[in-house]
């Protein structure tokens, strides 16, 4: 099962949307709403920002929006704030009953 | 609170054994799926494990099948991996997440880390 595919790096100025792509294939995202997103800050665990494609934790700023269209999904990040800087990266289930990821983002505040 | 706590970590030679504990606390841990992921230094995430709440049904990505071993004692609050036949390609830190369940529902995601344990494998 080989990574899913993100883009090394995106960057916005404050106030601006940034939108992270994520593409996999039939075996993963193109078959399951199993999609979920993680912000990572330098040498802090994970943390869940967005399941099942779009449904946010409690907690998560609304800024945070994800979407899927075929086997590509895509996190949202609106009014972009510093603290939002940080890694992100997507996972999915696929039709092996594992988990992928992918290969991470990082999201620079300009 | 939910807390995760990672422990077994350390340097190992190639083809060595270690066993990861990760202890929970603040939720029901029998009723939670539990999972191993990992990452190398400088590196993305890579999911490696999970288990099942109750029946301990487990799945693992196909590298570490039939080198490692993901268990639980639930009367211990607390998670495992064997990892035999050690090699560089496995060094990382080691993070145990709790599978994200809402009100029995399974969410197909980790919603609580602990802060991982650092395995070095290397002669």
């Amino acid at each position: 099962q080989s990574a899913l595919t993100q883009p090394p790096s995106v960057s916005g100025s404050p106030g601006q949307s940034v939108t992270i792509s994520c593409s996999g294939t039939s075996d993963d995202i193109g078959t399951y709403n199993r999609v979920s997103w993680y912000q990572q800050s330098p040498g802090t665990a994970p943390k869940l920002m967005i399941y099942e494609v779009n449904s946010r934790p409690s907690g998560v700023p609304d800024r945070f929006s994800g979407s899927k269209s075929g086997n590509t999904a895509s996190l949202t990040i609106s009014g972009l704030q510093a603290e939002d800087e940080a890694d992100y990266y997507c996972s999915s289930f696929t039709t092996s009953t594992t988990y992928v990821f992918g290969t991470g983002t990082k999201v620079t505040v300009l | 609170e939910v807390l995760l706590l990672e422990s077994g970590g350390g340097l190992v030679q190639p083809g060595g054994s270690l066993r990861l504990s990760c202890a929970a606390s603040g939720f029901s841990f029998n009723n939670y799926a539990m999972n191993w992921v990992r990452q190398a230094p400088g590196k993305g995430l890579e999911w490696v494990s999970f288990i099942s709440a109750i029946t301990s049904n487990t799945y693992s990505v196909d590298s570490v099948k039939g080198r490692f071993s993901i268990s639980r004692d639930n009367p211990k609050n607390t998670l495992y991996l064997q990892m035999n036949n050690l090699r560089a390609a496995d060094t990382a830190i080691y993070y145990c997440a709790r599978g994200y369940s809402v009100s029995g529902t399974y969410h197909f995601s980790f919603d609580s880390w602990g802060q991982g344990t650092l395995v070095t494998v290397s002669s």
